[in-house]
């Protein structure tokens, strides 16, 4: 079976310091896109990065970058300059065929 | 543009009754998927949607649970016979393309079953 585990329940940031969030997959199918999401206290979820199985390079979207280590099926999130704003649940989640699996999040807490 | 929208944004509704939640995703998206989270938890992945066809219902969590998309828009999900259990924020996304880099999603409906 699939399986995405955050082993970070809580985390904490000095505002403009970077974070870094870890996620592990575990996958058999050598084809698979791997996401993060945003989840702030008003509930929405809020899509962040994506990373391909087959990508070479690592995704980046503006402040964000995926370390993707596809040998330790790793896919950690680098927030860099951290903004009071991202304080939030960050989840990190896999697509296989036709299957979607989330794990259960890091709360992400940027502090002034 | 407009999002993804849902009704209701709250149910409360009594253990054995039927409920029915509504998505309205994002116009020309052909991908449409649900999820349920749970206080405190993750996403768990119930169905996706292309077009009007479900190719994969095995995430639904039991035989009360169905959903149905008509007209590659509008999908429901409904609730048979409700149990505590099944109290949840219910979310809906859509995409432009089956599985799609990126989901855009909409506020839930949290549905308390009492």
């Amino acid at each position: 079976a699939q399986k995405i585990t955050q082993t970070q329940p809580g985390m904490f940031v000095q505002e403009k310091e970077a974070v870094t969030l870890d996620c592990t997959y575990d996958t058999s199918d050598p084809s698979y896109g791997l996401f993060w999401y945003k989840q702030p206290s008003s509930g929405e979820m809020i899509f962040l990065i994506y990373q391909g199985s087959y990508d070479q390079q690592n995704a980046t979207e503006g402040r964000y970058s995926l370390n993707f280590q596809k040998a330790r099926k790793s896919a950690n999130l680098v927030i860099s300059a951290s903004q009071l704003g991202d304080s939030a649940m960050y989840f990190c989640a896999a697509n296989t065929g036709n299957q979607f699996y989330f794990g259960t999040g890091t709360s992400l807490t940027v502090i002034p | 543009g407009a999002g993804v929208s849902q009704s209701p944004s709250n149910k409360v509704t009594e253990k054995g009754k039927d409920v029915e939640l509504r998505c309205d995703p994002i116009s020309g998206h052909t991908a449409l998927y649900w999820y349920r989270q749970s206080l405190g938890q993750g996403l768990e992945f119930l169905i996706y949607f292309q077009g009007n066809s479900a190719p994969d219902k095995s995430g639904l969590p039991s035989d009360r649970f169905s959903a149905e998309r008509t007209g590659g828009s509008v999908s429901t999900l409904t609730i048979q016979r409700t149990q505590q259990e099944d109290s949840a924020v219910y979310l809906c996304a859509s995409s432009p393309t089956f599985p799609g880099r990126e989901q855009y999603f909409g506020p839930g409906t949290r549905l308390t079953v009492t």
